[in-house]
């Protein structure tokens, strides 16, 4: 099946530095996704990509949807203590039997130190 | 906006009973809703897909008479685990597909804290 893999695993960074992570698919998603999710919480949409090579941005957050559809980043830039969490991406699948489901990577666990 | 409520929070019960868990969108009809289940430090895997009027979809290892879903209104869909066991134990999180100008969306639950004693 469709498998994403999210790099790094954790990160442990000080107040005030960027921050980049990314993931990779063995298959072509037409939509990519980027949550943030708390401790307790459900995930959270950050940003959402829906064409190949396009660039967005959310305040400190930038995504980029990879030109092959097989890949896509998310920054963070000047880190604060409330950006916490575990950071998924996701594809959405457009076609045959996972239409509309989510494929998820396995996260990325940031670390803010003060 | 997008919200999507789900209730309980945490529900702690013993072996052998059955748990309703509850996912509502606030602000927007769901035709489609998703269950998932997270276990500590694991990301999500999808259990089912919640379809307005018609049977949930569930995905292959996933019991349908452990996991019976309902999807009874445009905004409401329900999951009982029955007869509940310590290993039923996990985050049960719900979305619900928000229909958009580009695509469909989805948007997450709170989650809901199940402990099976």
């Amino acid at each position: 099946g469709q498998q994403l893999n999210q790099s790094p695993q954790s990160m442990f960074i000080q107040e005030g530095e960027d921050v980049s992570m990314n993931c990779t698919s063995s298959s072509i998603f037409n939509t990519w996704l980027w949550y943030k999710q708390e401790p307790g919480e459900g995930p959270v949409l950050l940003i959402a990509l829906y064409k190949a090579g396009e660039l967005t941005s959310n305040g400190r957050l930038t995504a980029q949807f990879g030109i092959t559809r097989k890949d896509s980043f998310l920054n963070i830039s000047a880190s604060i203590p409330s950006d916490v969490g575990i950071y998924f991406c996701a594809g959405l699948n457009a076609g045959g039997t996972s239409y509309g489901k989510l494929t998820f990577g396995q996260g990325t666990i940031l670390t803010v130190h003060p | 906006g997008a919200v999507v409520s789900q209730h309980p929070s945490r529900v702690i019960c013993k072996s052998g009973t059955s748990v309703k868990i509850e996912c509502r969108s606030l602000d927007f009809q769901a035709t489609t809703m998703f269950w998932y289940r997270q276990f500590p430090k694991q990301s999500l895997m999808l259990m089912a897909t919640s379809n307005e009027g018609s049977k949930a979809t569930y995905e292959q290892g996933v019991e349908k008479d452990k996991f019976l879903i309902n999807h009874a209104s445009l905004t409401l869909s329900t999951l009982t685990v029955t007869s509940a066991h310590p290993e039923d134990s996990s985050f049960y999180i719900c979305s619900a597909e928000k229909p958009g100008r580009r695509t469909d969306t989805q948007y997450f639950g709170p989650g809901t804290r199940l402990t099976v004693l």
